[in-house]
């Protein structure tokens, strides 16, 4: 079935530091959601990319969708102490099932 | 309300003992999840309602699991004769359709605790 796998698993980040997440898909993709757990809370939604190549940005965060919509990234520049949590990649399994990835926990060293 | 809501927060039982555990989804939801995440894990999906449809139970890991949704609102997920291995945060999530275009909101977790 279709998998998504999350690249780093963990990454430890200097404040100020840019950093990348990878996200991969077994399958296509209709879309690809992003979201954020900080440390003892839940998974919130960050974004949602569509289109092929599509690029969002929310402030400091920058994501991608691939062109064969099969990966995604999120970029970080200058991370700061807020961007601490884990970050979830998914992609529909199917109409209604979301595949959620393993996850990237950032931690930041000030 | 104005986000999911589930309860218990917090949960210690003894092994062998029943748990509920209750979510009340976002008004207007039409869509229902559960999901498990254990300690440094990822989202383990285990059940998903949509109006209503025949429940997907496809992701409970046992028969000692089981999910209903009253009048198409409020979901139970009980588990019976709780093992250690069931201790995890349990994740209700709603969403307003089934479309997997639409956002999933994720409630506050109850983190069960198997002793």
């Amino acid at each position: 079935g279709q998998q998504v796998m999350q690249i780093p698993q963990y990454q430890h980040v200097q404040e100020g530091e840019d950093f990348t997440t990878y996200c991969n898909s077994s399958t296509t993709l209709s879309n690809i959601q992003w979201y954020k757990q900080r440390p003892g809370g839940h998974p919130v939604f960050l974004i949602q990319l569509v289109k092929s190549g599509e690029v969002k940005k929310q402030k400091r965060l920058t994501f991608q969708f691939g062109e064969a919509k099969k990966n995604s990234s999120l970029h970080i520049t200058a991370t700061q102490t807020t961007d601490v949590g884990t970050y979830f990649c998914a992609g529909p399994r199917n109409d209604y099932k979301l595949s959620f990835g393993a996850g990237t926990t950032v931690t930041v060293r000030a | 309300g104005a986000g999911v809501s589930q309860s218990p927060s917090n949960k210690v039982t003894e092994k062998g003992k029943d748990v509920e555990l209750r979510c009340d989804p976002i008004s207007g939801h039409t869509a229902l999840y559960w999901y498990r995440q254990s300690l440094g894990q990822g989202l383990e999906f285990l059940i998903y309602f949509q109006g209503n449809s025949a429940p997907d139970k496809s992701g409970l890991p046992s028969d000692r699991f089981s999910a209903e949704r009253t009048g198409g609102s409020v979901s139970t997920l009980t588990i019976q004769r709780t093992q250690q291995e069931d201790s995890a945060v349990y994740l209700c999530a709603s969403r307003l359709q089934g479309s997997s275009g639409n956002t999933i909101y994720f409630g506050e977790g109850s983190w069960l605790t198997v002793v």
